[in-house]
């Protein structure tokens, strides 16, 4: 049972363009949460957080929103640049218990110039 | 800068033999991790540790033994190789701080075929 899911295996968007990539959760007891990007040959990279006392988080061009109700989060990267072309991973975790991460299946991103 | 590495990117075997794949983090990190990546399953954890000689099993331990004899290093082991482990494995490392999360750092990545 996924208890992190990304139902969009892949996205493309213009340049300069929103990107919104989306992720639900299903175990209330997730109260962090993290994106990572992977391009190929290569590990994934932390890209953003957001704990669940918060509803938004910014750094730069990538915004992560929070709707605990709904057990859904979206990062959303604005503009879109070819660079951003990769592989994005949504993963929750509790705090403590040895930070232990649950990852979704991954959504590939293509920015097209 | 926060280093991963990991001893081999690509890696073929025989069923049945021994694996060992090696993970070495030079930041002092207390935990460590080994994921497998496949195509539309994402990444899972096996295995993880968050000191020397203790470990933990994760989400698909069946298979996989680790070993921590180091704080810097944290082996992934498959005792007799087969077909259905043929994968991408990852390995993690993070500190911990209190019960503050921190960020996991990745190793490069070894992609593993069994035929």
């Amino acid at each position: 049972d996924q208890q992190v899911k990304q139902n969009s295996p892949s996205l493309s968007v213009q340049e300069g363009r929103i990107s919104i990539l989306n992720c639900d959760y299903t175990n209330s007891m997730f109260d962090y949460f993290l994106w990572y990007k992977k391009y190929p040959a290569e590990g994934p990279t932390f890209l953003i957080s957001i704990s669940s006392i918060k509803d938004k988080n910014e750094d730069g061009r990538f915004t992560v929103f929070l709707n605990k109700s709904a057990k859904h989060l979206s990062l959303h990267i604005v503009p879109s640049q070819p660079g951003d072309s990769a592989v994005y991973f949504c993963a929750a975790s509790t705090t403590g218990g040895y930070q232990k991460v649950t990852f979704g299946i991954g959504t590939k991103l293509q920015v097209i110039p | 800068d926060v280093k991963v590495t990991q001893s081999s990117r690509y890696l073929v075997k025989r069923t049945g033999e021994k694996v060992f794949l090696e993970c070495v983090q030079d930041m002092d990190h207390e935990n460590m991790f080994w994921y497998r990546q496949d195509p539309g399953l994402g990444l899972r954890l096996i295995y993880f540790s968050y000191d020397v000689k203790m470990k933990e099993k994760g989400d698909i331990p069946e298979g996989y033994s680790v070993s921590r004899e180091k704080k810097e290093r944290f082996s992934l082991i498959l005792e007799s190789a087969s077909t259905n482990q043929t994968s991408m494995y990852l390995c993690a490392s993070s500190f911990i701080e209190g019960v503050t999360y921190n960020e996991q750092f990745f190793g490069p990545g070894t992609r593993l075929t069994v035929l």
